[in-house]
């Protein structure tokens, strides 16, 4: 059954932790994106990859960090520097760059 | 500036009574235009790409249609289950997504 996961669904933090959430994908896509969804704005994306052992910054990639040493897998680091970190996270994986995105159930992380 | 823009935000409809949703776009070359579904709390679920004007497509109760500069999801006769947010992304020549901010549609019984 190919898909993709993210886990955990809900992730609770203090100030000042860094914490990671997983995205895992057995559909055998090259691609793979991180977006952050916030109520009433469109999903912005926060990085992605377009092959093992390398990404790129997207449009909010200021306080996070993300690694690509499998195919399948692609963490990504919320850091202590990210002013505004709750917010409801999403990973998608696409077969190539310019293809429709699948995307994952989302985790929803809360910093208090 | 690129954008993407959806209307309309909220949408509320009787079962059976047909609408459409509208996306609007403003991108320096149109590469793909991708419709989604969004139940609360889940992933987006993809429907359907689009790559060119006049080009149609359907799903079940869905249609979604492409002009030069905006895209229409045509929902017929809705049932409640129907009841999502509907989201719009446009990919640009430069590779680059542009998500909308969505409609949420509410169809009561």
């Amino acid at each position: 059954d190919g898909g993709i996961t993210q886990s955990p669904k809900y992730l609770f933090r203090k100030e000042g932790q860094n914490v990671t959430l997983s995205c895992e994908q057995n559909l055998n896509h090259d691609a793979m994106y991180w977006y952050r969804q916030d109520p009433g704005q469109g999903l912005r994306l926060i990085y992605y990859s377009q092959i093992v052992n390398d990404f790129q910054k997207g449009d909010i990639a200021e306080g996070y960090s993300v690694s690509r040493e499998k195919k399948e897998s692609f963490p990504l680091t919320v850091t202590s520097a990210q002013k505004n970190p709750t917010a409801f996270y999403l990973c998608a994986s696409s077969m190539d760059r310019d293809l429709e995105q699948y995307f994952g159930p989302g985790t929803r992380l809360t910093v208090t | 500036e690129d954008q993407v823009t959806q209307s309309p935000e909220a949408l509320r409809l009787q079962e059976g009574e047909s609408s459409s949703l509208n996306c609007s776009y403003t991108v320096s070359g149109l590469r793909g235009l991708f419709w989604y579904r969004q139940d609360p709390g889940k992933g987006p679920e993809f429907l359907f790409t689009l790559y060119s004007a006049g080009e149609e497509k359907e799903k079940e109760r869905l249609k979604a249609t492409l002009t030069k500069k905006e895209s229409f999801l045509h929902i017929t006769a809705p049932k409640p289950e129907d009841s999502a947010t509907y989201l719009c992304a446009v990919l640009s020549n430069f590779n680059k997504f542009y998500f909308g901010s969505g409609t949420k549609l509410n169809v009561k019984p």
